[in-house]
């Protein structure tokens, strides 16, 4: 099943302004990533925030959580076409008392209108 | 990410057909993974492996196989594909002394089956 849930699925912006996705999660976490994928390509890790944060920058991106809501966002300001992709927030699986691989979402596909 | 590389990219076969797809890294990781993406939807864990020879089932193992010989080289077999197999497929590996579960992907393999 699927953690973590994003929303919109979808959001069209135009170049400059800022876009900002959703990211709910159904059990407790140790920590939560976002990743982005363009289109048919592989992952790529954008950012990681730890249970016992509350925000996160990195460049043009802040991460915020809620682990009371269990949910996170992602915020990417001034946006510029070629932040087109799809966003994706993961956690951690656990088992055998560890963690192996991650839970994605469904992922939000954001295009930025030049 | 340069460093995961997999082989083929791309691949149509029929219904019953035995099919392997190959992972190799760089990076000297000691974990590895491998996905499936369907269209619109995040991915999906199927197998990973902690170290040479060690194998573990993911969310959706049934119908896939694994095989762990080296530590760099990861390969996923498809004993009888079928056209419900039909899918992009990702590697992932990760480093345990990193303590965050990041992954790194490879670029991907899409899989038809017809």
């Amino acid at each position: 099943s699927q953690q973590g849930e994003e929303d919109p699925q979808a959001l069209s912006i135009q170049e400059g302004e800022n876009a900002t996705m959703n990211c709910s999660y159904k059990t407790s976490i140790n920590n939560l990533q976002w990743y982005r994928q363009n289109s048919g390509r592989g992952l790529v890790h954008l950012i990681l925030i730890r249970s016992n944060e509350r925000e996160k920058h990195s460049g043009r991106l802040r991460v915020t959580l809620d682990t009371s809501k269990k949910s996170s966002s992602l915020l990417i300001t001034a946006s510029r076409a070629a932040d087109t992709a799809s966003y994706f927030c993961a956690t951690v699986r656990t088992s055998r008392g560890g963690a192996d691989g991650l839970t994605f979402g469904k992922g939000t596909h954001l295009i930025i209108q030049p | 990410d340069a460093d995961v590389t997999q082989t083929p990219r791309n691949r149509i076969t029929k219904t019953g057909k035995r099919i392997m797809l190959e992972c190799s890294q760089t990076k000297g990781h000691d974990r590895m993974y491998w996905y499936r993406q369907d269209p619109g939807l995040g991915l999906r864990l199927i197998y990973y492996s902690f170290d040479v020879k060690d194998i573990n089932k993911g969310e959706i193992s049934d119908g896939y196989s694994v095989s762990r010989q080296a530590q760099a080289k990861f390969s996923l077999s498809l004993e009888s594909a079928i056209p419900n197999q039909t899918a992009l497929y990702f590697c992932a590996t990760s480093d345990l002394l990193a303590g965050n579960n990041e992954q790194f992907f490879g670029p991907g393999t899409r899989l038809t089956v017809l």
